[in-house]
């Protein structure tokens, strides 16, 4: 097993263009969830799905849009790339839901300038 | 609000210096606390699971505790490869992990 991928590895955005971070899971998982990670503050929540089809917002959704059109892949898009979304994202996945010990992926780190 | 914090921020031991990162957490319906590791340019990695005050777990030089209000992370005999950043989270209902902002851990040979 693969586990989580998360492609790119490394991104770099000008303000105002748009792209997606691909997230795939190879562990049959129904829960899956992308995270933002910031020097001194925790991971955040950005947004989750419980299975395909359904998605819902986290900590930190503005911003981004994702879908949820097959079990394996949850794809995070920037609609509208700005400065303060330079980050580290993390996409996690769950066996038994959100509440419970998640799997993460490698991570992409994106910078926008 | 729901909080979890960590300290201490950064912690640097010798090796084969014993010591415990601590978190301390305030949300509401409990779901379960959870330790990761995180290395440098790598996604977390899970550790542990605790449920209930009075549990532990352990694996290799960590041992992990809880309480109603606190978890501590004890790390007996270190070695240099235990270097990392040491995640806390905790579970709630709603499909929510929060997370703490870590313990850097350096151990020197």
């Amino acid at each position: 097993n693969a586990g989580v991928t998360q492609t790119p590895k490394f991104q770099v955005l000008k303000t105002g263009q748009s792209m997606t971070l691909q997230c795939a899971q190879d562990m049959n998982h129904e829960y899956m969830s992308w995270y933002r990670q910031d020097p001194g503050m925790g991971l955040r929540l950005i947004h989750y799905s419980v299975g395909a089809g359904i998605t819902d917002q986290g900590e930190v959704p503005n911003g981004y849009n994702v879908s949820r059109s097959t079990t394996e892949d949850f794809p995070l898009r920037l609609l509208s790339a700005a400065p303060s979304q330079t980050s580290v994202y993390f996409c996690a996945s769950s066996l038994a839901g959100g509440e419970n010990e998640q799997y993460f992926g490698p991570g992409t780190r994106l910078t926008v300038t | 609000e729901d909080q979890v914090t960590q300290s201490p921020e950064a912690l640097r031991l010798q090796e084969g210096e014993s010591s415990s990162l601590n978190c301390s957490y305030t949300v509401s319906g409990l779901r379960g606390l959870f330790w990761y590791r995180q290395d440098p340019g790598k996604g977390p990695e899970f550790l542990f699971t605790l449920y209930s005050a009075g549990e532990e777990k352990e694996k290799e030089r960590l041992k992990a505790t809880l309480t109603k209000k606190e978890s501590f992370l004890h790390i007996t005999a270190p070695k240099p490869e235990d270097s990392a950043t040491y995640l806390c989270a905790v579970g709630e209902y709603g499909n929510k992990l929060v997370f703490g902002a870590g313990t850097i851990l350096r151990v020197k040979s």
